[in-house]
């Protein structure tokens, strides 16, 4: 069945870079997007980017700047590189294909 | 950017009653060609990722209870639960899909 798991370091310090790492079963991403959603503590979900299922990406449009969305389609990963992280971003990384979520990944930006 | 808005942000309710909430886009979300609406529901509890509820506005995911019932077209859209029950406690999320995604802020039902 499909399922989709995230994973990173928990703990990020301010200005560096978020690496996290999408990976999938039961589906194919040559096939299917690939999509990143995040939710601050006690706040509500933001769409932060996609990748398409010809590799192509898009961005939230105020996070642009800052953000990578690439793949691995022989490993079955999809990767997330945000950089310049600011406590703002302190936030859990759900990744997800339409109705199937994963766990979501807490990630706290601290020094 | 679409923007989603939803009414109300929070809502006090007792089992059994009929519930509505309201969401609102910044542009139409009926695409003429195949007139559908890209516009989906989420359930979130406490701890737990979102749940997809709805999708085309009106179409129930699989297993979703029938108590459940999307409507609207174009930029207003509702969701309404016929009969609340203790396990719909919860945040729910609009979601436009047309033009990438964005979610509403969401509406939590409180046990009144």
């Amino acid at each position: 069945q499909v399922q989709l798991k995230e994973s990173g370091p928990g703990l990020v310090q301010p200005s560096q870079t978020l690496s996290l790492t999408c990976t999938v079963s039961g589906f194919s991403l040559t096939s299917n997007s690939v999509h990143w959603v995040r939710q601050p503590p006690g706040k509500g979900l933001e769409w932060v980017g996609a990748i398409w299922s010809g590799g192509s990406t898009d961005y939230n449009s105020a996070l642009k700047s800052r953000l990578s969305i690439s793949r691995d389609t022989s490993k079955s990963q999809v990767f997330l590189k945000m950089n310049s992280l600011q406590t703002e971003d302190t936030a859990i990384y759900f990744c997800t294909k339409g109705p199937r979520w994963g766990q979501g990944v807490m990630v706290t930006v601290s020094s | 950017d679409i923007v989603m808005t939803q009414t109300p942000s929070s809502q006090a309710v007792s089992a059994g009653e009929k519930v509505t909430m309201s969401c609102k886009s910044s542009q139409s979300l009926l695409y003429n060609e195949n007139k559908k609406n890209y516009l989906a529901w989420y359930q979130q509890k406490p701890g737990q990722s979102p749940k997809l509820l709805i999708y085309w506005a009106s179409t129930r995911e699989s297993g979703v209870p029938d108590r459940f019932i999307g409507s609207g077209s174009g930029t207003d859209f509702t969701l309404t639960i016929s009969s609340v029950q203790a396990e719909d406690l919860a945040v729910y999320y609009c979601q436009q899909y047309y033009n990438l995604w964005t979610f509403g802020g969401g509406t939590k039902l409180e046990l009144k």
